[in-house]
């Protein structure tokens, strides 16, 4: 079951501008959020994460909000650089456990394109 | 910067034959994991290792797959029996409690 949706596959945005990229979860018991950036053979980079008591952070280019209500988290990088193009992954997760870790659920990634 | 190191970066093994992938996750990590993404799939959990045990499996992980941490250094996914579908990016990882590193995968082909 899909857990963590991702609706959009792919996105284009010119350099400079900003780009949104989305996700959607179905698990209330979801309380912890994060967003990996990936390029190709290379392994999930970890980006910014946000926990359920917020609902925005911030770390220089990049901000996610999330809208609790909603079940949505969204990550938005200002401005957009070529080099940020690789897919990105919401990642969701009940609360860190410190006697067993948090397994992470993934959603199926956009791959994000900047132009010139 | 700290990294988790994964070898071999490809693997290529017949299907029935075991197959072990091999992991040094950073050194004052204490939470272990394994992870796959079969081609054009969402990654997946597979395992998480805490002090010495399983600490969570999902359904992926039946009785065919097993990890270890042999030494204080090392962890490991073992595949006893592979089938074909077993073929996939196996990503480890490792994280105090907070944000997780990965490692940049073993592309496991079972042919």
């Amino acid at each position: 079951d899909q857990q963590v949706k991702q609706n959009s596959p792919s996105l284009s945005v010119q350099e400079g501008r900003i780009s949104i990229l989305n996700c959607d979860y179905t698990n209330s018991m979801f309380d912890y959020f994060l967003w990996y950036k990936k390029y190709p053979a290379e392994g999930p980079t970890f980006l910014i994460s946000i926990s359920s008591i917020k609902d925005k952070n911030e770390d220089g280019r990049f901000t996610v909000f999330l809208n609790k209500s909603a079940k949505h988290l969204s990550l938005h990088i200002v401005p957009s650089q070529p080099g940020d193009s690789a897919v990105y992954f919401c990642a969701a997760s009940a609360s860190p456990d410190s006697n067993s870790g948090y397994a992470l659920n993934f959603g199926k990634g956009t791959s994000l394109l900047v132009t010139p | 910067e700290p990294e988790v190191t994964q070898t071999p970066s490809h693997q290529v093994t017949q299907m029935g034959q075991e197959v072990i992938l091999r992991c040094v996750p950073i050194s004052n990590h204490l939470y272990f994991y394994w992870y796959r993404q079969i081609l054009g799939q969402k990654v997946e959990f597979l395992v998480s290792f805490y002090n010495n045990e399983i600490s969570e499996k999902s359904e992926i992980f039946d009785d065919q797959f097993s990890v270890e941490r042999p030494d204080g250094s090392n962890f490991t996914l073992k595949i006893r029996s592979t089938k074909l579908e077993d073929s996939a990016m196996y990503f480890c990882a490792s994280s105090e409690v907070g944000g997780y590193t990965f490692g940049s995968g073993t592309r496991l082909t079972v042919v």
